[in-house]
């Protein structure tokens, strides 16, 4: 089944180290989103790839960047998490096309930072 | 810009009532919307969508939505609840841009009671 991947589901970090959330999919979908998800609140996007065109939300910290190497990965890089960064972090993907076609959503990857 | 407003983050119903879930909308262009339900520590998955066509749409698990243009609205119903109902629902509307971002509400948490 074509499907969006995410590993781990739950990753521990300390504060202050660095930590990668991997994104795969199966969709061929052109586009990938990273959202942030805190508990009871609704996800917030990160950043956007459209192709290999990096699309960086104008709140989203410094703290927090991304890679996409080729159609089906995309990685999410945080690089000296804090404790507020503990949340969940959802991968999505989909078609181009002027809105009208849904988002695809991963199982999540669970953050938790000690 | 687009915004989405959820009356009630928290519903609960009984086994069996009629199940309602609002959605009010702002859009500056005629909107596309999506319900999207979320079981604990898992991703999105989406419940149905309007993408202009029938007012009225149909989605998985009974669910459906009339899109209300008069009153800005896009209401989740399903006219009899079961327990693996028991979620959160968010309601999301589009930019139609090429990218497919979307806005989400704020959520909406469904309790089923016996």
């Amino acid at each position: 089944d074509a499907m969006v991947i995410q590993n781990p589901r739950y990753q521990v970090t300390q504060f202050g180290k660095p930590v990668t959330l991997s994104c795969s999919q199966t969709l061929n979908h052109n586009v990938m989103y990273w959202y942030q998800q805190k508990s009871s609140q609704a996800p917030k996007l990160l950043f956007h790839y459209y192709d290999k065109d990096f699309n960086n939300e104008a709140d989203t910290p410094d703290n927090f960047q991304s890679r996409r190497p080729n159609t089906s990965f995309c990685f999410l890089d945080i690089r000296s998490p804090g404790l507020g960064d503990a949340a969940m972090y959802l991968c999505a993907t989909s078609p181009p096309s002027g809105g009208s076609y849904e988002q695809y959503f991963g199982p999540g990857t669970r953050l938790t930072v000690t | 810009a687009q915004s989405v407003t959820q009356l009630g983050s928290h519903v609960s119903v009984s086994e069996g009532a009629l199940v309602l879930l609002r959605c009010n909308y702002s859009s500056s262009v005629p909107p596309y919307l999506f319900w999207y339900v979320q079981y604990p520590n898992q991703g999105l998955q989406l419940l149905l969508k309007y993408t202009s066509a029938a007012t009225l749409v149909k989605g998985i698990n009974g669910f459906e939505a009339e899109f209300k243009k008069s009153e800005t609205s896009f209401h989740l119903t399903k006219p009899s609840a079961h327990m693996s109902d028991a979620a959160e629902y968010f309601c999301a509307v589009s930019d139609r841009g090429g990218g497919n971002k979307l806005t989400f509400g704020t959520g909406t948490q469904l309790k089923v009671e016996l």
